[in-house]
């Protein structure tokens, strides 16, 4: 079955540090977004492609960066973790032209 | 004021009872809506999806969609422990997953 995994599930750094998490999906999706998730502010967007070597800003983007060398992969890097970056991360995917979009199942990342 | 608004609960219902769960928004541009489940701990995963307004049933969910009223609502029939999880409403403008706006959530528990 086609599925988008996230790793680690759970990660904590010290701030300053830079952090890598990692998202495969095999569902052949042009379309991969990372949100971060808190409560009282549900899913914000970070960052999202459109397929191979695009990538756009999302909502929430300051501090983060992705990028997009094969269809399969969006890995979203912390360039110098901050306390504030403290969230459940979830990376997702949908084919094109489609508002759907499927979830993995969560990066935990506790910054201190 | 959230373009998306969602009263996050907990809402606790005994088993077996209807479930009504409802979101406005600000937005009337909005013309694809979905409701997603999430359990806790995991990624959240898409349960209805609707374009424009009208009813949509699927088993034991009812999603519906007033657009006059810039309201949505997702009814839950016979409800089961199983479905106690927060539950996600999330619309979006065009057929594009990245500009998906996202509910805060409603927190459902179902009790045996």
């Amino acid at each position: 079955d086609a599925e988008i995994t996230q790793s680690p599930r759970h990660k904590i750094t010290e701030t300053g540090r830079q952090v890598t998490l990692a998202c495969h999906q095999t569902w052949n999706h042009n379309n991969m977004f990372w949100y971060r998730q808190d409560l009282g502010h549900g899913l914000r967007l970070i960052h999202y492609s459109y397929g191979v070597q695009d990538t756009n800003k999302g909502e929430v983007s300051d501090g983060y960066s992705v990028s997009r060398s094969n269809t399969e992969d969006l890995p979203l890097t912390l360039e110098s973790a901050a306390s504030s970056q403290t969230s459940v991360y979830f990376c997702a995917s949908s084919e094109s032209g489609r508002a759907e979009a499927f979830f993995g199942q969560g990066t935990r990342l506790t910054v201190v | 004021q959230k373009e998306v608004e969602q009263d996050p609960g907990p809402l606790s219902v005994p088993e077996g009872a209807i479930v009504s769960l409802n979101c406005t928004y600000s937005n009337s541009a909005f013309q694809y809506f979905m409701w997603y489940r999430q359990y806790s701990r995991k990624g959240p995963e898409l349960l209805m999806y609707t374009y424009s307004s009208g009813n949509k049933e699927d088993g034991r969910f009812t999603a519906q969609v007033d657009k006059s009223s810039k309201y949505i609502s997702l009814f839950i029939r016979d409800s089961q422990p199983s479905d106690s999880a927060t539950y996600l409403c999330a619309m979006s403008e065009g057929s594009s997953a990245s500009k998906i706006i996202f509910g805060s959530g409603t927190r459902l528990s179902i009790r045996p």
